[in-house]
């Protein structure tokens, strides 16, 4: 069975600054690896999507995540945080298509001004 | 297209009462899922439906119940409400067998259902 750990359920950054959100997993075969992010009382959207391609992925909103099987980790970062970047990340993996994903905790990122 | 739309948006139970949460999804998937979402515990499973007419168990599908109507529709029931099924209920959809680049479930705008 898969699962995902984020380090980190909060995370505070400053506007301008850097962006870094933390994401585990494990899993016995190679995994299909998602971004999503939630804003305050709305759905989930796809951020971004590892489905074994390039490694470093790109995203909406100028976020990227870099797959490290030898780390099994897909972070999450972007150069500079925005205001409207204040939401929930979740992190979320599967191991085919048409399973289920099997999501972390979630990291709430605030934005100081 | 409207995507995956959930009704209703909000709901209040007594312990004990049952209720159905609707879901339907215009983008001619295949799949669709149920999950529940909890404070600091991401999303979990509760339901999918793999194909129409196929239901399987998730990670939490004890106290529910669902229906694949159609290729569209797919419902969660509370047959007796609990207040440890206060929650917000997400329904998603996805395509299966396409190829891996394309891969990914989409999500409603989700249920907030409080159990009193």
């Amino acid at each position: 069975a898969q699962s995902v750990t984020q380090l980190g359920s909060h995370v505070s950054v400053s506007e301008g600054a850097l962006v870094l959100l933390r994401c585990n997993y494990s899993s016995s075969v190679p995994p299909y690896l998602f971004w999503y992010v939630q804003y305050p009382n709305q759905g989930l959207q796809l951020l971004l999507k590892y489905t074994s391609a390039a490694t470093l992925v790109k995203g909406i909103n100028g976020f990227e995540a870099e797959f490290k099987k030898s780390e099994t980790s897909f972070h999450l970062t972007k150069p500079s945080a925005h205001m409207s970047d204040a939401a929930e990340y979740f992190c979320a993996v599967s191991v085919d298509a048409g399973n289920m994903l099997t999501f972390g905790g979630g990291t709430r990122l605030m934005v100081k001004p | 297209n409207a995507g995956v739309t959930q009704t209703p948006k909000f709901q209040v139970l007594k312990t004990g009462q049952s209720m159905t949460l609707q879901c339907a999804q215009d983008m001619n998937h295949n799949s669709m899922y149920w999950y529940r979402q909890d404070p600091g515990m991401g999303l979990r499973l509760i339901y999918y439906s793999a194909s129409e007419g196929t239901t399987d168990k998730g990670e939490v599908p004890n106290g529910y119940n669902v229906s694949r109507l159609n290729k569209r529709e797919f419902s969660l029931r509370l047959e007796s409400a609990a207040p440890s099924q206060t929650s917000v209920y997400f329904c998603a959809s996805s395509e299966v067998g396409r190829d891996r680049a394309s891969y990914e479930q989409y999500f409603g705008p989700g249920t907030r259902l409080t159990v009193t």
